[in-house]
């Protein structure tokens, strides 16, 4: 039981240069989410799907695009990096999406635009 | 202001100190309350949920005060293993969707 696992572990990117931030989760959750943690702060939320086939925004989501590809998958993608986009990036997953659940976050994907 | 706010830290104290964080959100409608623990450069974790009527799990209290919306989080006896990044997170009314994290305090428990 692997739990949340996000693929790749870091990754450079050049401005303007697109990619793809992977999640996957073996918990048979419903709810997952992207979040973007920046040194010295709490994590904001980009994107997050309540469950199978929705998907809605979050705190930032401008520069990003999300798909819930099935149960267990939730991609992130970056169409033109920017510097500003430099940042960790977790993903998580909850049970059914209700408030008080607790969420089980991947390892993380840095990500560095130059 | 920031809906979630917490103590800046960081927090250095000697092994066996009692240590308090705390914690403010600004919206009185806030249904759900937790505390993380983030280590150096990892995911965060669930420490422990924060209940109304406040919650005890070994060494660590939490406690809820809705008339003065803030939540804390006090360890006693403390260990070096203890030194990590608390992540306050406040859920709004609705679903864990409109999760907002504080940015976090930093404790670090010294010999």
């Amino acid at each position: 039981n692997a739990g949340v696992t996000q693929t790749p572990k870091f990754q450079v990117l050049k401005t303007g240069q697109s990619m793809t931030l992977q999640c996957a989760q073996d918990m048979n959750h419903n709810s997952m989410y992207w979040y973007r943690q920046d040194p010295g702060m709490g994590l904001r939320l980009i994107y997050y799907s309540a469950s199978e086939g929705t998907t809605d925004k979050g705190e930032v989501p401008n520069g990003y695009n999300v798909s819930r590809l099935n149960k267990r998958e939730f991609s992130l993608r970056l169409e033109s990096a920017a510097p500003s986009q430099t940042s960790v990036y977790f993903c998580a997953s909850s049970d059914g999406g209700m408030q008080w659940e607790t969420q089980y976050f991947g390892p993380g994907t840095r990500l560095l635009v130059l | 202001r920031k809906e979630v706010e917490q103590d800046p830290g960081p927090f250095n104290v000697p092994e066996g100190a009692t240590v308090a964080f705390n914690c403010t959100y600004s919206n009185s409608a806030s249904q759900s309350f937790f505390w993380y623990r983030q280590d150096c450069r990892k995911e965060p974790k669930l420490l422990m949920s924060v209940y109304s009527s406040g919650n005890e799990d070994g060494r660590f209290t939490a406690q809820l005060n809705r008339a003065s919306q803030y939540i804390s989080l006090l360890i006693r006896d403390s260990k070096l293993s203890d030194s990590a990044t608390y992540l306050c997170v406040v859920n709004g009314n609705t679903n864990a969707g409109k999760s907002t994290f504080g940015d976090g305090t930093t404790l670090t428990v010294k010999p």
